[in-house]
């Protein structure tokens, strides 16, 4: 059973246009949100979070929104660039989840291409 | 110094082998995770230390053993593996629950 879903395995966008990547969640108990990018033969990298608390946390290109109400996150990209192409994982932590307090939950990540 | 550096990055071993993959970091983050993933799929968690103690183990084979001797490090010691243990294994570390993992580089290792 899937916790954290990415429904969409690939994304092809143009260059500096907007990227949105998507992720849905089944459990309520999460309240952290993560957002990592990952290149091939390389581990992944953090590129922005937001606590349950917020709705909307901004890091330079980079945006996640959070709605909770829907269980939904959203990573914005703008404007997209092609070193941007990478495969983006969701993830999310629950503290005290089964008492694991706050392990990490991995979507199955997107393909991001992000075209000249 | 903000990285979590792993050794070695490539890894071919036999069956019979004995083997250790090797994690580190050195920025005071006490609680470090062992992960799995294998191709096209998402990182799965295997072990997991919080101030050099294990405190989760996902169900993982004997096979794998980790070990934390300080709290900048974190050993993977393998034996007698199987080749669908093949894969990548990632090491990653956080200061704690209000902050972001980091995670290495990987070692891909591959059982032959």
């Amino acid at each position: 059973d899937q916790q954290v879903k990415q429904n969409s395995p690939s994304l092809s966008v143009q260059e500096g246009r907007i990227s949105i990547l998507n992720c849905d969640y089944t459990n309520s108990m999460f309240d952290y949100f993560l957002w990592y990018k990952k290149y091939p033969a390389e581990g992944p990298t953090f590129l922005i979070s937001i606590s349950s608390i917020k709705d909307k946390n901004e890091d330079g290109r980079f945006t996640v929104f959070l709605n909770k109400s829907a269980k939904h996150l959203s990573l914005h990209i703008v404007p997209s660039q092609p070193g941007d192409s990478a495969v983006y994982f969701c993830a999310a932590s629950a503290r005290n989840y089964g008492g694991s307090q706050g392990n990490l939950i991995f979507g199955k990540g997107t393909k991001l291409s992000v075209k000249p | 110094d903000t990285e979590v550096t792993q050794t070695p990055k490539h890894l071919v071993m036999g069956m019979t082998n004995k083997k250790s993959l090797k994690c580190e970091q050195h920025m005071g983050h006490r609680a470090m995770y062992w992960y799995k993933q294998k191709a096209k799929k998402p990182p799965e968690l295997m072990f997991v230390y919080s101030y050099e103690k294990l405190s989760i183990n996902e169900s993982v084979p004997s096979r794998f053993s980790p070990e934390c001797p300080n709290s900048s490090l974190l050993n993977l010691h393998l034996h007698a593996l199987q080749p669908e243990d093949s894969a990548l294994y990632l090491c990653a570390s956080r200061r704690g629950q209000d902050y972001g993992y980091t995670f290495g580089s990987g070692t891909r290792l591959t059982v032959v």
